[in-house]
């Protein structure tokens, strides 16, 4: 597609529950980027990939957080047993390859609430 | 852990005044990046700089990298209402990682 594409774009859940967050990115692109941003303030990497493998997911605050891209195109992210504390807009971000310097179109994010 | 700090936090101004936004950080970055985003979006990118002491324009915004590749400024002229939003600087760490700073959210009022 021409950009980037999350959904759902809200997503309210109940404590304890299991969520999917779907990225879609811009065809071609080799490099994947999930990132978590809380109100006012700036992205917060979770995790990178390089074609279908994780490159980096250094950036995942815990084992409930965890993320695919098996055919190196769209990406999952699953979150296990949510707590409120995870509520958040989760963005994804996509570049051609995933060297310095190198331009990175965003999503416009899945905000979710967790109640 | 590397941290970009931005400052300020919050601005308001009045339309047609110059501001300048900071980023800091003590770790060395390859490049720097700074974005724009409005509520609902993701950001956008606005500029990338590579080389220390790089100045960029990108028509009323300057944008300069710090010779140490350290820290960074946005200087906005004659600030217009469609500049509010949050601007992000982002610095590469190593090949690929972009680390983003804590954000400053501009108000320029008309």
């Amino acid at each position: 597609g021409a950009g980037v594409s999350q959904t759902p774009s809200n997503k309210v859940t109940e404590k304890g529950k299991y969520v999917e967050l779907r990225c879609d990115p811009i065809s071609g692109h080799t490099a994947l980027y999930w990132y978590r941003q809380s109100l006012g303030q700036g992205p917060e990497f979770l995790i990178y990939f390089q074609g279908t493998g994780a490159a980096d997911d250094s950036g995942l605050p815990n084992d409930r957080f965890f993320a695919v891209r098996p055919e190196g195109s769209v990406s999952t992210l699953k979150i296990q047993r949510t707590e409120r504390g995870d509520s958040a807009v989760y963005l994804c971000a996509s570049s051609i390859r995933g060297a310095g310097a190198n331009v990175l179109t965003f999503g416009a994010g899945s905000r979710l609430t967790v109640l | 852990t590397q941290l970009l700090e931005q400052s300020p936090q919050f601005l308001s101004i009045q339309e047609g005044e110059n501001l300048t936004v900071y980023c800091n950080s003590s770790s060395v970055f390859s490049s720097l990046q700074w974005y724009r985003q409005e509520p609902g979006e993701g950001p956008v990118l606005l500029v990338t700089v590579v080389t220390g002491g790089e100045v960029k324009k990108l028509k009323r915004l300057t944008f300069q990298f710090g010779d140490a590749r350290k820290d960074s400024s946005l200087h906005i002229t004659a600030a217009q209402p469609g500049d509010t939003g949050l601007y992000l600087c982002a610095g590469a760490s190593g090949t690929y990682k972009y680390i983003f700073g804590t954000g400053t959210r501009l108000k320029v009022l008309a």
